[in-house]
């Protein structure tokens, strides 16, 4: 069923715009970011990742930028599309000593008028 | 698509009660991981292993247990449930041989369980 998602922020965008979604991390020695998309009912998917040594990844549609000064990740969406609503988590690697562990951000809900 | 399998999907249960919940991935991964996440919420790690007859707790204090007897399958157990234990519980897979920083989660679909 739909997570209530009450404390959700959300970004309402007008299909065929492009949407841009950011993120906060916490932890300056973090070297590897992710972005996952979560469907309602489904478990998160794998958008695109960045590694530290870069500020800027292109996928499909999507780009992922990195600015490790302020310590803030953003995904841009082109052409926002109805099948991209969902709610997208930013996720951080706090470990770079090799101990794997990751931390979510709150999550962003995109919603996609018609 | 990631070969990653939670069963069961919707689980409502009675305090008390002793539950386990299901894992499987066919894709040979040695790493697996749970993570709990309530509505609107973050995901919070568990539990995780770095491959069979490993397990290790993870950031958010749990009363469930884990096993890792086959690679393929990482079972959660909550010996006694109650309310506070109802959230979503997702299981992860990654192909990572051993701790390494740039790898990427595979998620199952999610058990969603309610303890009355």
């Amino acid at each position: 069923g739909e997570s209530v998602g009450l404390h959700l922020p959300t970004l309402s965008v007008q299909e065929g715009d492009n949407s841009i979604i950011n993120c906060a991390y916490s932890n300056s020695a973090s070297d590897y970011f992710i972005w996952y998309k979560q469907e309602s009912g489904k478990g998160p998917q794998f958008i695109i990742d960045i590694r530290s040594n870069m500020d800027k990844r292109q996928g499909q549609r999507v780009t992922v930028l990195l600015n490790k000064t302020v310590k803030h990740l953003s995904l841009q969406i082109a052409a926002t599309q109805p099948g991209d609503s969902a709610v997208y988590f930013c996720a951080e690697n706090i470990s770079p000593s090799g101990t794997y562990k990751y931390i979510f951000g709150t999550g962003t809900r995109l919603k996609v008028l018609a | 698509e990631a070969d990653i399998y939670q069963t069961p999907r919707y689980l409502v249960i009675g305090t008390g009660k002793k539950i386990t919940l299901e894992c499987s991935q066919t894709m040979g991964h040695d790493k697996m991981y749970w993570y709990q996440q309530d509505p609107g919420m973050e995901l919070h790690l568990i539990h995780y292993s770095y491959g069979v007859n490993s397990t290790e707790k993870g950031d958010l204090s749990s009363e469930s247990t884990v096993s890792r007897i086959r690679t393929e399958h990482f079972p959660l157990t909550l010996e006694s449930a109650r309310p506070s234990h109802t959230s979503q519980y997702l299981c992860a897979s990654s192909e990572s041989k051993a701790p390494a920083t740039n790898e990427k989660l595979f998620f199952g679909s999610g058990t969603q369980l309610s303890v009355l």
